[in-house]
C-alpha cells in the first residue's frame, strides 16, 4: 500500500514553455501533498503544500505564478512549471501525506528546458 | 530558524560500520525521519524516530536525542549497493511539514 505516482517520470521542454507534472496517490486519499526540488548533488527543498480544495501554500522564495499547483481531488496534484527556463531544470519529486501524517514519495520527475 | 545539518560525504569499507549524524534545530518537532536516495531516484523510508532511543531494523539503526536536538543513522556490514545519500528529516509539528537535512553522501569501497 501508500504508492504514489509521478507523470511524467521525465520531460524536456523548450524555454518558454509550460511543463505539467501529476502526482497520484493510488491507494489511499490523500488531503495534502507536497512539492519538492532538487538540484544536483543537493538535498531535497520543499516548494509547496498542495491541499484539496484550497490554494497551496508556498515557501519563502518560491514564486507562486510561476509554479502554479493544484489539488483538485483527494488522490491528484498538478504542478505546472510556466514559463519554464533552463534554471528551472530539476529534479521535481511529490509526496502524499496519509491520515497518520506520514509521507509517502513518488519516483520524481526530471525537468530539462533547453 | 530551521537548520538540520549532516556531514558531507563519508566513506566506508565494504562490511564495516559507519555512523551518519545529524543534527537539528527547529522551531518545532513531530518527528525524524532517515531516507536512502541513490541517485536520480525519489527517497526510499529507512527508519522514523519520535521518542529517544534506538530503534532497530536488520542492518540499519537509528538514534535520537531529543534533549541534545541529535540523532544518527548506524548501517551495520556495509555493502557496496549502501553507496547512496543518506537524507535526515525533521517533522515540524503542527504544519507536519518534512525539512530535509543537508544530505550525506556515502561511498561504500571494496
Amino acid at each position: 500500500g501508500a504508492v504514489v505516482s509521478q507523470h511524467p517520470s521525465w520531460v524536456i521542454c523548450k524555454s518558454g514553455t509550460s511543463v505539467k507534472i501529476e502526482c497520484r496517490s493510488l491507494d489511499f486519499q490523500a488531503t495534502t501533498m507536497f512539492w519538492y526540488r532538487q538540484f544536483p548533488k543537493q538535498s531535497l527543498m520543499l516548494m509547496a503544500t498542495s491541499n484539496e480544495g484550497s490554494k497551496a501554500t508556498y515557501e519563502q522564495g518560491v514564486e507562486k505564478d510561476k509554479f502554479l499547483i493544484n489539488h483538485a481531488s483527494l488522490t491528484l496534484s498538478t504542478l505546472t512549471v510556466t514559463s519554464a527556463h533552463p534554471e528551472d531544470s530539476s529534479f521535481y519529486i511529490c509526496s502524499a501525506q496519509d491520515r497518520g501524517y506520514e509521507q509517502y514519495f513518488g519516483p520524481g520527475t526530471r525537468l530539462t528546458v533547453t | 530558524g530551521q537548520n538540520i545539518d549532516q556531514p558531507t560525504e563519508m566513506t566506508a569499507t565494504e562490511g564495516a560500520i559507519v555512523q551518519i549524524n545529524c543534527t537539528y534545530q527547529t522551531s518545532g518537532f513531530n518527528g525524524l525521519f532517515w531516507y536512502q536516495q541513490h541517485a536520480g531516484e525519489a527517497p526510499t523510508f529507512l527508519s522514523y524516530n519520535v521518542l529517544d532511543g534506538l530503534e532497530e531494523k536488520g542492518r540499519f539503526s537509528s538514534f535520537l536525542s531529543r534533549s541534545k536536538g541529535y540523532s544518527y543513522l548506524l548501517l551495520k556490514e556495509l555493502q557496496m549497493k549502501d553507496s547512496a545519500s543518506y537524507l535526515c528529516a525533521v517533522r515540524a509539528s503542527g504544519t507536519y511539514k518534512y525539512i530535509f537535512g543537508t544530505g550525506t553522501r556515502l561511498k561504500v569501497l571494496a
